[in-house]
């Protein structure tokens, strides 16, 4: 069974970094053709694609975000980190982690996990 | 990268047919074959409908399908049902390994 959890701080400070992780299990990060996305989505507001690690360790960011955005990933541990610098209340939303397979359907996001809620307040 | 253009919301009673429509540009939408389709009801997470403009996951009912033309690709629900409610969310690639969501419409089932 795939499955992929978030987690991290729930609330963080204004101009502090945020750590996200993303521990997923029944794949593997170093299987070709694999990988995985982070997808923020403020209360009552759409989604926003953040940044893509590939099996490849190929890295990928939003380009409205790129400076303050860093995506990482432990294949022994099975986990994708990313952390935003400079945080603001305007980035107060639900972070969601997914995975994406070129197998099952290429350059959509398959499997999510259940998000993890982090607001930005002093 | 702007986001994709949904309508806000759109709405139909029980059985009938409903299309949202998502509007990019000539670099996603109109682009790529890539255009993705999500389901995401109230405090869940996003489930996956269609991929590459058109393409059905398995297990994903054959009431949802999706078409593109041009710079605007659409999903059409048909049959709606009461569980359909909730909100959509078009995607595209937008080169090198970008994507961009649509703003999301919120279906209502009257």
């Amino acid at each position: 069974q795939v499955t992929l959890r978030e987690s991290g701080p729930a609330l963080v400070k204004p101009t502090q970094t945020l750590t996200l992780t993303c521990t997923f299990s029944g794949f593997s990060l170093t299987t070709t053709g694999l990988s995985v996305s982070w997808v923020r989505q403020p209360p009552g507001e759409a989604l926003e694609w953040l940044a893509l690690i590939d099996w490849d360790d190929d890295k990928f960011y939003s380009t409205s975000l790129e400076s303050r955005l860093t995506i990482s990933k432990d294949t022994s541990k099975n986990q994708v980190v990313l952390s935003m610098t400079n945080m603001d209340p305007v980035d107060t939303a639900t972070y969601f982690c997914a995975r994406m397979s070129e197998y099952n359907s290429p350059d959509a996001f398959d499997l999510w996990g259940q998000g993890t809620m982090v607001t930005v307040s002093s | 990268q702007s986001a994709l253009t949904q309508p806000a919301s759109v709405s139909g009673s029980p059985g009938q047919s409903i299309t949202i429509s998502c509007t990019g540009t000539s670099s996603d939408v109109g682009r790529y074959d890539l255009v993705s389709w999500y389901q995401q009801h109230p405090g869940k997470a996003p489930k996956l409908l269609i991929y590459e403009d058109t393409k059905r996951p398995s297990g994903v009912s054959n009431r949802f399908s999706g078409s593109k033309s041009g710079k605007t690709a659409s999903l059409t629900i048909s049959g709606l049902q009461a569980e359909d409610e909730a909100n959509y969310y078009c995607c595209s690639h937008a080169g090198n390994n970008v994507y961009v969501f649509g703003i999301g419409t919120d279906v209502t089932v009257l």
